[in-house]
């Protein structure tokens, strides 16, 4: 089980934004991604292995931790980044997704 | 740049099935493999199964074994997801998602979504 916190984070632009993704057992090999979702979209790959970027993935985003610990962090919000976030462990199937953080505007 | 299109939107009776395409478009998906993901109204998201249409093997998550069916067409590109014996908790937004490299099951493109409603 992945569990995402906090459910809700009300920033402003410009400021930076932490997310938490903890898993219930241990996430080896760091087989952990975030993915992002605006409404009426599907969602958008972000990182992928704890802390690699996709393919054009602004550098503002970035992925870090390991074990059951993992986080998302936004150094700099932009307008297009108020959106819901997602992990995703893909140590074993059936692959899993936290329940999502919603980041919104202040 | 290769896309995924979905079918359009179904509205179900309970009970009834619903079968849902995923067609590449400037791509193929022959030898990637296909997932399939669920989101219902206001949720997250729910991994249904895989499969790669060069094997032909699809793989489920406990939950939808034995009442889904993901299906490949190797000479149109496209894959399909039933779900039979439908009831209200399957309304939700069905995904199809290719994986990076097959086996390694990071979703780098999706589908646009297919809104399946089940009411009666």
């Amino acid at each position: 089980v992945l569990t995402q916190s906090p459910g809700t984070l009300s920033l402003s632009p410009g400021e930076r934004a932490s997310l938490s993704c903890r898993a219930s057992q241990s996430v080896n090999s760091n087989h952990l991604a975030w993915y992002q979702q605006k409404p009426g979209q599907a969602p958008r790959l972000l990182i992928h292995d704890a802390s690699s970027r996709a393919t054009g993935i602004p550098d503002r985003f970035s992925g870090s931790g390991s074990g059951t610990d993992f986080t998302l962090t936004i150094s700099r919000l932009e307008p297009e980044d108020f959106a819901v976030y997602f992990c995703q462990q893909y140590e074993r199937p059936p692959w899993t997704f936290g329940q999502g953080t919603k980041v919104e505007i202040k | 740049q290769m896309q995924l299109v979905q079918s359009g939107a179904e509205v179900k009776k309970p009970g009834s099935s619903v079968k849902v395409s995923c067609k590449a478009s400037g791509g193929t998906i022959n030898t990637y493999a296909i997932n399939w993901v669920r989101q219902a109204p206001g949720q997250g998201l729910e991994w249904m199964g895989d499969i790669v249409p060069m094997f032909n093997i699809p793989n489920y998550g406990p939950k939808f074994q034995g009442r889904v069916t993901i299906t490949a067409d190797e000479s149109t590109g496209t894959s399909y997801m039933e779900v039979t014996g439908l009831t209200s908790e399957d309304t939700a937004v069905y995904y199809c998602a290719r994986e990076r490299r097959i086996k390694d099951p990071v979703f780098d493109l999706w589908g646009q979504g297919t809104l399946v409603t089940v009411s009666s």
